[in-house]
């Protein structure tokens, strides 16, 4: 199976919010709500930031939010900081064990 | 604490093996389905294996089947990926990552690079 389809990159300005897309098929991110966004800072390991869709794992910042419609997932990230400057991963975990490619998001 | 430690990477030759481990502690590691998660230098994600909480089922992604064994010791709370005939295309870091809600925990992550 091939990997899910995300943007390579995305930027906006502190303060400003981004959306990062995520698109698969239906019989990965539109057949499932196991979707789920991992955060990653050079040389660190990744971060779960977003499960099941729209779901918040406690200390995550509520500035970022999940979402989905058919086969495109969606990570929004609200009131950026600089600190959010990473790269970030989707991820399909119920039947596939798909990745996306990878968003590197730039505060501007 | 949750916390997960791998160990046991290494520069190894084309057609060599190789033995990661990852260390589990403060969850109970049998009611987990515990993964291996690569990446290659520069790129993205990509999940390797899996197996559930009593060893029972395993997955592998298709490009390791044959190659890498995934197994676990319950009572050491330990996950292994045993990694034969590497290849160049296997150099990664590869994380030991818990299945909860997503890959709620990762280790740190140890590398692999195979070449002669």
């Amino acid at each position: 199976q091939s990997a899910l389809t995300q943007p390579p990159s995305a930027s906006g300005s502190p303060g400003q919010s981004v959306t990062i897309s995520c698109t698969g098929t239906s019989s990965d991110v539109g057949g499932s709500n196991y979707v789920s966004w991992y955060q990653q800072h050079p040389g660190k390991a990744p971060k779960l930031m977003i499960y099941e869709v729209s779901k918040r794992p406690s200390g995550v910042p509520d500035r970022f939010s999940g979402s989905k419609s058919g086969n495109t997932a969606s990570l929004t990230v609200s009131g950026l900081q600089a600190e959010d400057e990473a790269d970030y991963y989707c991820s399909s975990y119920q039947y596939s064990k798909l990745f996306g490619g990878g968003t590197k998001l730039t505060v501007l | 604490e949750v916390q997960l430690v791998e160990s046991g990477g290494g520069l190894v030759q084309p057609g060599g093996s190789l033995r990661l481990s990852c260390a589990a502690s403060g969850f109970t590691f049998r009611s987990y389905w515990m993964s291996w998660v690569r990446q290659a230098p520069g790129k993205g994600l990509e999940w390797v294996a899996n197996v559930k909480g009593d060893g029972s089922v395993k997955y592998y992604v298709d490009s390791v089947k044959g190659r890498f064994t995934i197994s676990r010791d319950n009572a050491k709370n330990l996950v292994h990926l045993q990694m034969n005939s590497l290849r160049a295309e296997d150099t990664a870091v590869y994380y030991c990552a818990r299945e909860g809600s997503g890959y709620d925990y990762w280790g740190q992550g140890a590398l692999v690079t195979v070449s002669s």
